[in-house]
């Protein structure tokens, strides 16, 4: 079963316009990390936050985590067509000992010029 | 710098028919070893992950196996493969499973069991 579910499954916007995407999470983590996917293509890592961490930032892109709400969200500011590109949140559970990540089922963002 | 490698990129094979896919680290040493499957528009399903050499584990119980011949390198592999194995296959590596590192992602192979 996933771990992760993200929201919302598709997005649609804009170039310059930012985006937003949200996972949810079930079970306790020690770290939440973000992927892109472009199409036919293997995953990129995006950043990782840590479960003590709230917030982080890594070029256009914002990561905050709710562990309380067991939930995060992903922001890309000033969009770019580039951008364009499924995007998938993983955790990595307090449970597990061998670094194993549940990924969620992605959200698909197209940006479009 | 490390590097992983996947292949072949693309494959056709009859059900039946048996199976290997490998995937190569290079550039680091004792890295763990992941292989996913994700089905079309779909996130993704862990198979199998290995910490060692000859220390396989398996997260669903299914048509395939894996195995770890040498340090970097990782191979599933199908005796005879069904319709339902069709699926885009990614091999990952990462450095520790104690720390929090993330995944580099291979550029994956696109099966097609006819």
């Amino acid at each position: 079963s996933q771990q992760g579910e993200e929201d919302p499954q598709a997005l649609s916007i804009q170039e310059g316009e930012n985006a937003t995407m949200n996972c949810s999470y079930k079970t306790s983590i020690n770290n939440l990390q973000w992927y892109r996917q472009n199409s036919g293509r293997g995953l990129v890592h995006l950043i990782l936050i840590r479960s003590n961490e709230r917030e982080k930032h890594s070029g256009r892109l914002r990561v905050t985590l709710d562990t309380s709400k067991k939930s995060s969200s992903l922001l890309i500011t000033a969009s770019r067509a580039a951008d364009t590109a499924s995007y998938f949140c993983a955790t990595r559970m307090t449970t597990d000992s061998w670094g194993k990540l549940q990924f969620g089922a992605g959200t698909q963002v197209v940006v479009t010029p | 710098s490390q590097t992983i490698h996947q292949w072949p990129a693309t494959l056709v094979q009859p059900v039946g028919s048996p199976l290997s896919l490998e995937c190569t680290v290079e550039g680091t040493s004792n890295p763990n070893l992941y292989w996913y499957r994700q089905a079309a528009g779909r996130g993704l399903q862990l198979l199998f992950y290995s910490v060692g050499i000859g220390q396989i584990s398996s997260e669903v119980p299914q048509n395939l196996s894996a195995s770890r011949p040498q340090d970097r390198q990782f191979i599933l592999s199908s005796k005879k493969l069904l319709l339902s194995d069709s699926g885009f296959y990614l091999c990952a590596w990462s450095v520790s499973a104690s720390a929090n590192y993330g995944y580099t992602f291979g550029s994956g192979t696109r099966l097609t069991v006819v």
